[in-house]
This record gives structure tokens, C-alpha cells and sequence, in this order.
């Protein structure tokens, strides 16, 4: 059975940092692309990064870029998001979500983990 | 970038109703879209692919439709169950991507 289990998240002053880890098991977690989805409250899914299975390639959204770094550990089956300078509008709950392989999409999620940047 | 827009916004049926939500792209993605449903307080769960193609374990009561810039999401003999907001997902340039506003469905 496939699981994503992300943890690290917290309440963090403006200008903090953090580091949300996500456990993959269940599946071949190098063969696949990750990725990392937000929502902020009450609103919709917003794209944040994506990695390729090997770890070379990463993307991220403009919103982030500079400020939020993805990777990965094939040993440890593990997806990270470091999360740095964080605004007040970075507050949201963050998915992280294998991509299907077979198709252009995401096929499992975790249940996501929850960051509140206040003051 | 590509943008997506969703209509409605929001919609209200009856159990068994049939319910149409429409996706647009900002240009031609082809047929690279997907699906998903939300539940309150849930993740995501992956619904359609490649536009029309139901990911396994999904009903058939789901179906979807489109090509270009135009995508259509239909849930036919909606049932309680199917509560939750729907979004699109561009799917061009996988993994990168981007995702419609939403829509919310509520039964009546």
C-alpha cells in the first residue's frame, strides 16, 4: 500500500524557516517524481515544486523560487521541502504527492502538513 | 504560464442530478489534463487523466471530456458521496503544473 506521511510543519514567526519531510513507502520511491502542492485556508491547490526521481531536475513555482528548496534521499525514501524566509501568505497546509508515472498526474497524497507563519 | 479557469464556481443538485463542471486553458495543453476531487479537511484524490481516462477505482458515473483549451468534467446520477470541490489540472509540462480555482459541488 502506498504512503506519504509529511511532518515538519509548525508555527513560525515571518522571516523563520522550516523543513517538511515527507515518508514514501510502498513503492519504488526512486522511479518516481515528486512534488509538493499548498493550500493556503479556505482556498484552492497551488503548485510549489517538483523533483525528478534521480533528484537532478527540480522546479519550483515564482512564488517560491529563491525561498524554498525541494530534494530528495533515494535511501531513505524521502522527499524534503526547505522552506526559508517564509511571509505571512505562506501559511497553508503542504501536500506532497507522487506523480502517477504512467500518466500526467498525481496518483497519491499524503495528508499534508500544516504551516502557520504569524507573528 | 498557463492559466485555467473552472465554471462554476460553485453548483447545488440533487442526488441523481447530472453535474457538469467546465475547465478552460489559457492555450492548447491537447489532451493533458486531469481530474481531482477534495473533501474537507482531505488530500486530493486523483479522479481522471489524459482528459477522459478514469483512474481505477473511480465510478463510472465520472467522465470526462475536451481537448485544446476546453475540458468538461460530468458527474452523472449524482450521489451523497460526491459532495467536495473539483479541480482541473493542466498537465503540459508535467511535473510542472497548474490548477483551476475549483469548484465546489454541494447535494442538495
Amino acid at each position: 500500500e502506498v504512503q506519504l506521511l509529511e511532518s515538519g510543519g509548525n508555527l513560525v514567526q515571518p522571516g523563520g524557516s522550516l523543513r517538511l519531510s515527507c515518508a514514501a513507502s510502498g513503492f519504488t520511491f526512486s522511479s518516481y517524481a515528486m512534488s509538493w502542492v499548498r493550500q493556503a485556508p479556505g482556498k484552492g491547490l497551488e503548485w510549489v515544486s517538483s523533483i525528478s526521481p534521480s533528484g537532478e531536475t527540480t522546479y519550483y513555482a515564482d512564488s517560491v523560487k529563491g525561498r524554498f528548496t525541494i530534494s530528495r534521499d533515494n535511501s531513505k525514501n524521502t522527499l524534503y521541502l526547505q522552506v526559508n524566509s517564509l511571509r505571512v501568505d505562506d501559511t497553508a497546509v503542504f501536500f506532497c504527492a507522487k506523480a502517477s508515472g504512467t500518466y500526467r498526474g498525481n496518483d497519491y497524497w499524503g495528508q499534508g502538513t500544516l504551516v502557520t507563519v504569524s507573528a | 504560464d498557463i492559466q485555467m479557469t473552472q465554471s462554476p464556481s460553485s453548483v447545488s443538485a440533487s442526488v441523481g442530478d447530472r453535474v457538469t463542471i467546465t475547465c478552460r486553458a489559457s492555450q492548447d495543453i491537447s489532451s493533458w489534463l486531469a481530474w481531482y476531487q477534495q473533501k474537507p479537511g482531505k488530500a486530493p484524490k486523483f479522479l481522471i487523466h489524459v482528459a477522459s481516462n478514469l483512474q481505477s477505482g473511480v465510478p463510472s458515473r465520472f467522465s470526462g471530456s475536451g481537448s485544446g483549451t476546453d475540458f468538461t468534467l460530468t458527474i452523472s446520477n449524482l450521489q451523497p458521496e460526491d459532495f467536495g470541490t473539483y479541480y482541473c489540472q493542466e498537465a503540459n509540462s508535467f511535473p510542472l503544473f497548474t490548477f483551476g480555482p475549483g469548484t465546489k459541488v454541494d447535494v442538495k
